[in-house]
């Protein structure tokens, strides 16, 4: 059984410029959640959406979006490009929502 | 808000050496917990959970317990090895009304398992 696949793993961008990352969970899974990684905040909660619907969102300003699609495929969007939004990625899905299975996550430099 | 502390920061021990990591949490409103491994610049990957009705749960040479009502959790690493060096991540399922889940992590403990 494959396990979450995020793409791309890695990522350069330039401040001011917007960018979309993508996450395929594991088959039958119905919930996404996305976390952002960074060595000063450590890991923390950006959302979540179960079956299309965002169910619980974390403390970050309106650039941070989300979307899941029918077949539980999510991406995440970051608009207006910050140097402080150069973080790990990670996305994680659940069939129960109580236990998560996390991806390789995504590496976002913004330059 | 529920805040996660993970003690100590970093641990350096020698190989065969058995150790407790700490995870402490403020509010005992929780589903589970669980510890996860992290390797540098790689995904999370699950190590044990702990439904908050149980006491421990253990997995070959690793044995996590957790006492909610005093907010913490300990991971034993027994026979420690080489292959065991990575950051280990406390976090914390919560969430009401069956709505609102969400993990809230610790911000880890980095291992270093000297041959």
């Amino acid at each position: 059984k494959a396990g979450v696949t995020q793409t791309p793993r890695y990522l350069i961008k330039t401040r001011g410029q917007q960018v979309t990352l993508s996450c395929s969970p594991i088959s039958g899974h119905r919930s996404v959640s996305w976390y952002q990684q960074t060595p000063g905040q450590g890991l923390q909660f950006l959302f979540e959406y179960f079956s299309e619907t965002q169910r619980n969102k974390g403390n970050f300003p309106g650039r941070f979006s989300g979307r899941q699609f029918s077949n539980s495929r999510s991406e995440m969007n970051v608009s207006t490009l910050e140097l402080g939004d150069s973080a790990l990625y990670l996305c994680a899905s659940s069939t129960d929502r109580i236990r998560a299975f996390f991806g390789q996550g995504t590496r976002l430099t913004v330059v | 808000k529920q805040e996660v502390t993970q003690i100590p920061a970093a641990l350096s021990v020698p190989e065969g050496e058995n150790l407790v990591l700490n995870c402490s949490f403020t509010d005992s409103a929780i589903y589970n917990l669980q510890w996860f491994r992290q390797d540098p610049g790689k995904g999370l990957t699950s190590l044990l959970l702990i439904q908050s009705s149980q006491r421990e749960q253990t997995s070959g040479r690793l044995n996590a317990s957790l006492d909610k009502s005093s907010g913490r959790s300990t991971l034993y690493i027994a026979a420690s090895q080489p292959g065991d060096s990575a950051t280990y991540l406390c976090a914390v399922l919560e969430g009401s009304g069956g709505s609102n889940y969400k993990l809230t992590f610790g911000k880890g403990t980095l291992l270093t398992v000297n041959p």
